[in-house]
């Protein structure tokens, strides 16, 4: 079983400013099989990226996705105010088939 | 894209089965896979099981024992039971369209790109 990891657990930065989280996993997994998602209170998550790097439909060009092997990163290029939510990264494996990781809270300096 | 809707009680008994249908409208479920998947109140996600349109399953081994998912195209909709729940089985669940795509080497993959808004199932006496 992949074990996701996401660092840090809560980035505190103001409108404007680059964030830059991280998701690693316990072993390599292919850059296809990585997605990402953002959830805010109340509400579902929302795909953000998959297969990596790909943005999914309606997704801001400010989100981008980087990464292989273990590590994983999304870039959010300049923080919106409605970019303040918690971000899954998630994988796609053999059993269990589908993986979350804990999440990355980014908060409101 | 497709909108998904969860209904089922929201107050479940310990021992008792769960159950909870997704409806879902603006396309037709066949052709696609469709998952359960829960949040306890706080924490993180959880992935429970998907569903194929054809009636295949598979579930998170953790969860195998007590889970039946089913599916139901004339109405366009699929279900979760859940059987002798718990209150660790406490959370919120949601039901998604699993995003199915084949790689560089024809190997599929999937993530979730529509999601319910999610319902809330408490266990409790």
């Amino acid at each position: 079983e992949v074990v996701l990891t996401q660092s840090p657990g809560t980035l505190s930065l103001s409108p404007g400013e680059r964030a830059t989280l991280s998701c690693r996993a316990s072993q390599s997994v292919g850059s296809s099989y990585l997605a990402w998602y953002q959830q805010k209170p109340g509400q579902a998550p929302r795909l953000l990226i998959y297969g990596s790097s790909s943005r999914a439909t309606g997704i801001p060009d400010r989100f981008s996705g980087s990464g292989s092997g273990t590590d994983f990163t999304l870039t959010i290029s300049r923080l919106e105010p409605e970019d303040f939510a918690v971000y899954y990264c998630q994988h796609y494996g053999s059993s269990p088939l589908f993986t979350f990781g804990p999440g990355t809270k980014v908060d409101l300096k | 894209q497709v909108q998904l809707q969860e209904s089922g009680p929201g107050l479940v008994e310990p021992s008792e089965t769960l159950s909870l249908t997704c409806t879902v409208s603006g396309g037709s479920i066949s052709g696609y896979y469709w998952s359960w998947i829960r949040q306890p109140p706080g924490k993180g996600l959880e992935w429970i099981g998907y569903i194929y349109y054809s009636g295949n399953a598979n579930y998170i081994p953790s969860l195998k024992s007590r889970v039946t998912m089913s599916v139901d195209t004339s109405k366009n909709q699929f279900s979760l039971q859940l059987s002798a729940v718990t209150a660790a089985d406490t959370a919120v669940y949601y039901c998604a369209k699993v995003d199915g795509r084949r790689d560089t080497n024809g190997y599929f993959y999937g993530q979730f790109d529509s999601w319910g808004q999610g319902t809330l199932v408490t266990v409790s006496s």
